[in-house]
Parts: structure tokens; sequence; C-alpha cells
């Protein structure tokens, strides 16, 4: 079945970096785009990011345009997000999701690797 | 940016019942429209997409509606597992935008 495994998340100070990873399973990955979206704590669902099946075409939320970047390795399954730039309100658990392919809705969803920012 | 506002944020409802959630597009998204609920401590999951279809394995108690600007999703007979957050989200332009959520109580 599919599975999306998320990692790289941790605690980093406002203005640095972090890079998260997300291990799919269980499709034909290098078939689908797939998105980021993120829950800051107690909060509702902010989508992030989106990066086509091959990486041709990239999309952001305004609010991360300029600091974040989406990418891909199709040979090995796994979805990217650098975040440069970190912001106290960046902080939010992040998910990869799956591209529904027909429509631009998510149609599975990893675990979420919390990423907090903080001095 | 597509502005997405559901209503209300909160719904009392008591099991048995049926229970009606809005979604307003600030623009027209055609039928570009999913939703999703998420249970506590969950992941949130796809119930509906293009405004009215069902997606896998999802029961039949869940319907959703509308088109342009105006969406519902109805949840018949509510069971225990369906008291959770619920919320819209657009596709039709990017960036893609969810709303605020609705959150189901008993």
């Amino acid at each position: 079945q599919v599975q999306l495994v998320e990692s790289g998340g941790g605690v980093v100070q406002p203005g640095g970096s972090l890079r998260l990873s997300c291990a799919a399973s269980g499709f034909t990955f290098s078939h689908y785009g797939m998105h980021w979206v993120r829950q800051a704590p107690g909060r509702g669902l902010e989508w992030v990011a989106f990066i086509r099946y091959n990486g041709s075409d990239k999309y952001y939320a305004d609010s991360v345009t300029g600091r974040f970047t989406v990418s891909r390795d199709n040979s090995k399954d796994t979805l990217f997000l650098q975040m440069n730039s970190l912001r106290a309100e960046d902080t939010a658990v992040y998910y990869c999701a799956k591209d529904a392919a027909t429509t631009r809705s998510f149609d599975y969803w990893g675990q979420g690797t919390l990423v907090t920012v903080s001095s | 940016e597509v502005l997405m506002t559901q209503s209300p944020a909160t719904l009392s409802v008591s099991p048995g019942e049926s229970a009606t959630l809005s979604c307003r597009a600030s623009q027209s998204v055609n039928s570009n429209l999913a939703w999703y609920h998420q249970r506590p401590g969950q992941v949130p999951r796809l119930l509906i997409y293009a405004a009215s279809t069902r997606a896998t394995g999802v029961p039949a108690r869940f319907s959703g509606s509308g088109s342009g600007t105006e969406f519902t999703l109805t949840i018949s007979s509510l069971q225990s597992e369906d008291f959770a957050v619920y919320y819209c989200q657009q596709y039709n332009l990017w960036p893609l935008t969810f709303g605020g959520g609705t959150k189901v109580e008993i």
C-alpha cells in the first residue's frame, strides 16, 4: 500500500535552514506530482509546495516563495523540501502528500515531521 | 489567492443526526474542490474531490455538492468516528488554498 514517511524535522533557530525528506513506496513515485502541506500547532492546514511528476514545474505558497525549494529524486523515490531563512511562523508539522493525479487534491498523506523554529 | 471560508466554525451534533457544512470561495473555483477530515491526532483524509465524487473507501453517508463559489458537505447519520475537523480545499488556481475548518463535535 502507499506509504509516505517524512524525516528531517527538528528544532532550528530563526534564520536557520532545514531539509525535509519524504520516502515514498507502494506506488510508482515517478508518475505522480507531490505536495508539502503544513499545520501549525492547533491550527488549520496550509498548502506549501507542489512539484510535478518529472520536476518540470514547481509551485509555492506566497508565504514561502523565495525561502523554500521543493525537489525530488525519482531514482530514490524521495521528495525533499529545503527550507531556508526560517521564521517562527514556519513552526508546524510538515506533511508530504501524494497528488491525486486527475485533480490537485491529496489522496495519501505521510504522518508528518515537526519543525520548530525557536531561539 | 482564492480565499476559502468555512461555516460554521463549530457544529454540535448528536450521533445519528445529519450535519451540513458550508464552504465558500472568494471567486469561482468551478468544481475543483475537495473535502478532508482530520480526527484528533491523526492525518487528514481525503473524502470528496471534484466537489461531489467520493474518494475510494469513503462511506456513502458523505456527500458533496455545489460549484462555482458555494459548496456543501453533508454527513447523514453521524457515527462516532465522524466527529473531527473538516476542511475544504480548492485546486482551481495556484496557490492551492484550504478553508479554516469546521469542527464537528458531539
